[in-house]
């Protein structure tokens, strides 16, 4: 069974940094795209980042677009967030998601259950 | 960017009967659509992918139709579990996704 593990959510200050790390089984990681999207409290959903199984593709938002880095070990199944200068309006649940891959992109087959990131003074 | 637009914002139904759900695209993306369903505290899961294709292990009460910019998901003889936030996203040009539509019990 295909199983996504965040962790690394937490309370951080405005300018802080913050990295989340996605634990993936159930299927051969080194042959995906993946993907994080995120969701503000009581809001709707917002595409975040994609990394090739590669890593030599990797796209990002552009409200995230200098702040936030994703990078993956698929030598131990794992995806990464790396959250930088991070702001108010990033505050929410983080998920990462796995890329059911078409030639224009793609949709998200698997997600995890989140973490959840909260920016505050 | 694509604007997805998502009518209605609110939807209340029996169980047993059917809804529809409608959601329009800023721009053509031909079938590069997808649906989830989020119910709550819990993560979306997907349902239709290119517009009408089911993933893998979603009843067959859900469908899904269109292409361009105007989408449909029907979803037939409504269970308890079916009331939820509905959301599409297009995958033509970046990622986004719609507002979400409620679909709440009557």
């Amino acid at each position: 069974e295909v199983q996504l593990v965040e962790s690394g959510g937490g309370l951080v200050q405005p300018g802080g940094s913050l990295r989340l790390s996605c634990v993936a089984s159930g299927f051969n990681f080194n042959g995906y795209y993946m993907s994080w999207v995120r969701q503000a409290p009581g809001k709707g959903l917002q595409w975040v980042a994609n990394i090739k199984y590669d890593e030599r593709v990797k796209t990002y938002a552009d409200s995230v677009k200098g702040r936030f880095t994703t990078s993956r070990d698929n030598t131990k199944n794992t995806l990464f967030l790396q959250m930088d200068s991070l702001r108010a309006e990033d505050t929410g649940v983080y998920y990462c998601a796995r890329c059911n891959y078409s030639p224009r992109g793609c949709s998200f087959d698997w997600w995890g259950q989140g973490t959840l990131v909260t920016v505050s003074s | 960017e694509i604007v997805m637009t998502q009518s209605p914002a609110t939807l209340s139904m029996s169980p047993g009967e059917s809804a529809t759900l409608s959601c329009r695209a800023s721009q053509s993306i031909a079938t590069n659509l997808a649906w989830y369903q989020q119910q709550s505290g819990q993560s979306p899961r997907l349902l239709i992918y290119a517009a009408s294709t089911r993933a893998t292990g979603v009843p067959a009460r859900f469908s899904g139709s269109g292409s361009g910019t105007e989408f449909t998901l029907t979803i037939n003889s409504l269970q308890s579990e079916d009331f939820a936030i509905y959301y599409c996203q297009q995958y033509e040009w970046w990622y986004t996704f719609g507002q979400g539509t409620k679909l709440e019990i009557k």
